[in-house]
């Protein structure tokens, strides 16, 4: 299994734009099988993905936050990117990188995640 | 959207105890369920994926079954590492992949 790592800006201000970048290593994010994922769970509450990556020309968004939303990806890094636009107090939470494999029989499931990385917007 | 449910947002066991946890779709979803576990201030981690298949590395205490609506998730004997809360999510359609709201297992 691979290991991933959040970083960018913890605090970012009403209507601005978040934005976090998911390192991966032990494994190239070019990988057959492989979504690359960014799941985000507010204090206290459940989880919600946000969105996936598969290639750079394949995308998957959580339709309540599609308009919002853009994750990109660099091979050249092994990394893959998340920017939520015109973010508000909702959008404080835990964010986490995950990569979700998919198999055979459609089988499914988040096998790896990052430690998460806090992020506030407050001005 | 497939919405998860789960019947408890707490259970109550002590070290030994056989635990249950339920969790139930909107729809059928067949076997297309996971099961995670996430302790404070740390990542969830994947137990059971496809309803009934352990993950590697995951203790044998932990099993899960279920087809269709209703799932479940089993601890055999509950171990002192085993107090956290613990997520279903489906795989069946399209984002968003929905996950339940938690179940978490703390000291009776």
């Amino acid at each position: 299994q691979v290991q991933l790592q959040e970083s960018g800006p913890r605090l970012v201000k009403p209507s601005q734009t978040l934005s976090l970048t998911c390192t991966v290593s032990g494994g190239s994010i070019d990988i057959g099988s492989y979504y690359w994922s960014w799941i985000r769970q507010p204090a206290g509450k459940g989880l919600e993905l946000v969105g996936q990556i598969f290639t750079s020309d394949s995308t998957n968004y959580n339709p309540s936050l599609k308009s919002r939303v853009t994750i990109s990806m660099d091979t050249s890094k092994n990394q893959f990117s998340l920017e939520l636009s015109s973010v508000t107090a909702a959008d404080t939470a835990m964010y986490y990188c995950a990569s979700m494999y998919s198999g055979s029989y459609g089988r499914r499931y988040f096998d790896s995640w990052g430690q998460g990385t806090l992020v506030t917007v407050s001005s | 959207d497939i919405q998860m449910t789960q019947s408890s947002s707490s259970v109550s066991a002590s070290v030994g105890d056989r635990v249950t946890i339920t969790c139930r779709a909107s729809q059928s979803i067949s076997n297309y369920l996971n099961w995670y576990q996430q302790k404070p201030g740390k990542a969830p981690k994947l137990l059971i994926y496809a309803a009934s298949r352990l993950q590697s590395g995951v203790p044998s205490r932990f099993s899960g079954s279920g087809s269709g609506t209703d799932f479940t998730l089993t601890i055999s004997s509950l171990q002192p590492e085993d107090f956290a809360t613990y997520f279903c999510q489906q795989s069946y359609s399209s984002l968003p992949f929905s996950f339940g709201p938690g179940t978490e297992v703390v000291v009776k």
